[in-house]
This record gives structure tokens, C-alpha cells and sequence, in this order.
């Protein structure tokens, strides 16, 4: 069965520097997320889209923007990175007819130096 | 504002013993509850999803109850084995909206052969 696809799987980064990071749901699914864990800590949420439009929003910071496309799949986009920013950052979906049980991605794993 | 708790943080048993993993959270308006597994560094694997109309749902060794009175909920794992060794995680929907689920701390569990 197909799954929720991240790339890239690692990414290191500078300071300041800016990171686009990449998440295709599973295919006929309408809700993607995103969620951030940092090291020893639970996921937490960030955003989400439902049919290409914004749906929630989590403690995400103003530093980050995020979109879905019109083929569904959703960028978080990541500004002036601090070395805070560094952890795992997950993208998961779900569909409506599924009872919204939520899929996640493998992550990306986001180092800032 | 939901909140998600798991106790205990770690449990280690012998293989073939029942593992159960509890789960309590605050808001008795659940949408859902959904239970993950999580091993080191790695994406949350989904185990099961209990409706809030539902009691419990089973998936082979995997049995989760739900208990909306009483804000709990239950994983049982039966016959262990080292394989099950990992994170695992619980999560419902924060009270203002379905989508953006709430974790639990987890309960890191160690099967010793």
C-alpha cells in the first residue's frame, strides 16, 4: 500500500538559512499535516490542510509557511532557521472516509548548525 | 484544552508475558483515539483507531479499549515478543478541533528475549 513520501529524509542547514521540506499524501487522502518533535519530546502539531486550504493551525512560528498544491502534495517552508528548529518534522494525512486516522511519513530530519 | 497522558514512561518484560499500556485524557469529547508505535529516530507507525462510538478495536495481537467516562484508554499487547519493543504513543484530537491530535508522552517498552 502506498504511504505518505518525505523528502528529503536528512537535511542540515546553517543558521539563518532557509529549508523547503516536501510531504506527498497518500493518494486520495484530504487532509495532510505537519507535526515537529523535537529530541525526546512527543510530536507536536503544526498545521493543516484540507482540500488544498488551511484548516488548523498549530504553534507554528511565523518563520514558517507552509501550502498544499493542486496535486495535493504540501511544502513547510522554513525561514531564518535557528538551532532550535533542528528536529524531526513529520507530514501525515488522512481522509474523511477513513474516520480521519492519521498516516505519517517517514520525516525529515532537520539539523541546524 | 485536551491533554494526553501515559503511564508508565518505561516498562520492560519478558517475552510471551501481556503488555498494557494505558492512556487517560481529559476532554471525554473525544473525537477519536489513535494509538502509534515508534522506534528510534523513526516515523510513528498507526496501530489502531477507536471511534468515539466504538468500545474497542482489535488488529491481531493488538487490542485497544476505550472508556469516554472515564477519560482512558487501554493497549494490550498479547505475547510479547522483542520485535514489540519500541515507543509507544496515543493521541486524540485537542478539544477545538478534530485534526490536530494530541500525544501522549509515551511509554517506551523493552522485551527481553
Amino acid at each position: 500500500a502506498a504511504g505518505v513520501i518525505q523528502s528529503p529524509r536528512h537535511l542540515i542547514k546553517e543558521k539563518r538559512e532557509t529549508a523547503t521540506l516536501k510531504c506527498y499524501p497518500i493518494p486520495r487522502h484530504d487532509t495532510v499535516y505537519w507535526y515537529q518533535q523535537g529530541p525526546g519530546q512527543d510530536p507536536q502539531f503544526l498545521i493543516s490542510f484540507y482540500e488544498k486550504m488551511q484548516s488548523d493551525k498549530g504553534s507554528i512560528p511565523d518563520r514558517f509557511s507552509a501550502q498544499q498544491f493542486s496535486d495535493y502534495h504540501s511544502e513547510l517552508n522554513m525561514s531564518s532557521l535557528e538551532l532550535g528548529d533542528s528536529a524531526l518534522y513529520f507530514c501525515a494525512s488522512s481522509a474523511r472516509t477513513s474516520g480521519h486516522e492519521q498516516f505519517f511519513g517517514p520525516g525529515t530530519r532537520l539539523t541546524v548548525l | 484544552k485536551q491533554e494526553v497522558t501515559q503511564i508508565p514512561a518505561a516498562l520492560s518484560v519478558p517475552e510471551g508475558e501481556n503488555l498494557v499500556l494505558n492512556c487517560s485524557f481529559t476532554d471525554s469529547a473525544i473525537y477519536n483515539l489513535q494509538w502509534f508505535r515508534q522506534d528510534p529516530g523513526k516515523g510513528l507507525t498507526s496501530l489502531l483507531l477507536i471511534q468515539s462510538s466504538q468500545r474497542e478495536q482489535t488488529s491481531g495481537r493488538l487490542n485497544a479499549s476505550l472508556d469516554k467516562s472515564s477519560g482512558r484508554s487501554t493497549l494490550y499487547i498479547a505475547a510479547s515478543q522483542p520485535g514489540d519493543s519500541a515507543t509507544y504513543l496515543c493521541a486524540g484530537p485537542t478539544t477545538d478541533s478534530w485534526g490536530k491530535l494530541q500525544f501522549g508522552a509515551g511509554t517506551q517498552v523493552v522485551v527481553t528475549p
